[in-house]
């Protein structure tokens, strides 16, 4: 079983729509979770940063995190075109450890 | 702000060459991060560097892979000899210092071994 899982997609949602990223994981020890977004060809470029269970929000998009349930959630409201990408989580034990990140999904948002 | 740089953008040998990749990290950036992205997967750490001594190498197949940071700042990742699986992107990221989370990557390396 991998630390951190996530459903490879591919997401395809019309433009407009809420779109809802999951993964969960397998220790209880992570504490710090990153949402990352990857164009094709690109660096993963960083999204969303939270420290330990609560929500978090940026203009469209809204990160969840619950520990009791080992499960984390990016919400993406009124999806665009330019969100077409592979979203990836990330988390890691401490600040400044090496990131354990999930397989990415890929998102489709069509016009 | 610059971002990170890595060259070069695309790589392909045949296997058994050898292969070195670069990095220049965000300026100011103390720690610096190699990761492998083999294609349908997420980034898998090889090496961390903090300035130029090395935090965690744990993951790195030492038996062909080298990386160094001599002066604190560039960063060279070296395989040495290339086999087919090490086909992937090879990323370069940093971060303000090991406290910090924040990791910024660059575009990557993609190599090919034929």
């Amino acid at each position: 079983q991998k630390e951190v899982e996530q459903d490879p997609g591919p997401l395809s949602v019309p433009e407009g729509a809420i779109v809802s990223l999951n993964c969960t994981y397998s220790n209880s020890a992570f504490q710090y979770f990153m949402w990352y977004r990857q164009y094709s060809r690109k660096g993963p470029e960083l999204l969303m940063y939270t420290y330990s269970s609560g929500n978090k929000e940026d203009g469209r998009f809204t990160a969840q995190v619950d520990k009791s349930s080992k499960y984390i959630s990016l919400f993406i409201r009124d999806s665009q075109p330019s969100d077409s990408a592979t979203y990836l989580c990330a988390m890691s034990y401490n600040a400044g450890n090496m990131l354990t990140f999930g397989g990415g999904t890929r998102l489709m948002v069509k016009p | 702000e610059a971002g990170v740089a890595q060259s070069p953008r695309y790589k392909i040998i045949e296997k058994r060459q050898s292969v070195a990749f670069w990095c220049n990290p965000i300026s100011g950036h103390a720690t610096l991060y190699w990761y492998q992205q083999i294609l349908g997967q997420g980034p898998k750490l090889l090496i961390q560097f903090q300035n130029n001594g090395v935090v965690d190498d744990s993951q790195l197949p030492k038996d062909r892979f080298s990386a160094e940071r001599l002066k604190g700042v560039d960063s060279t990742l070296k395989i040495q000899p290339a086999k087919l699986e090490d086909s992937a992107v090879y990323l370069c990221a940093s971060s303000l210092d090991s406290r910090n989370n924040e990791q910024f990557f660059g575009p990557g390396t993609r190599l090919t071994v034929l």
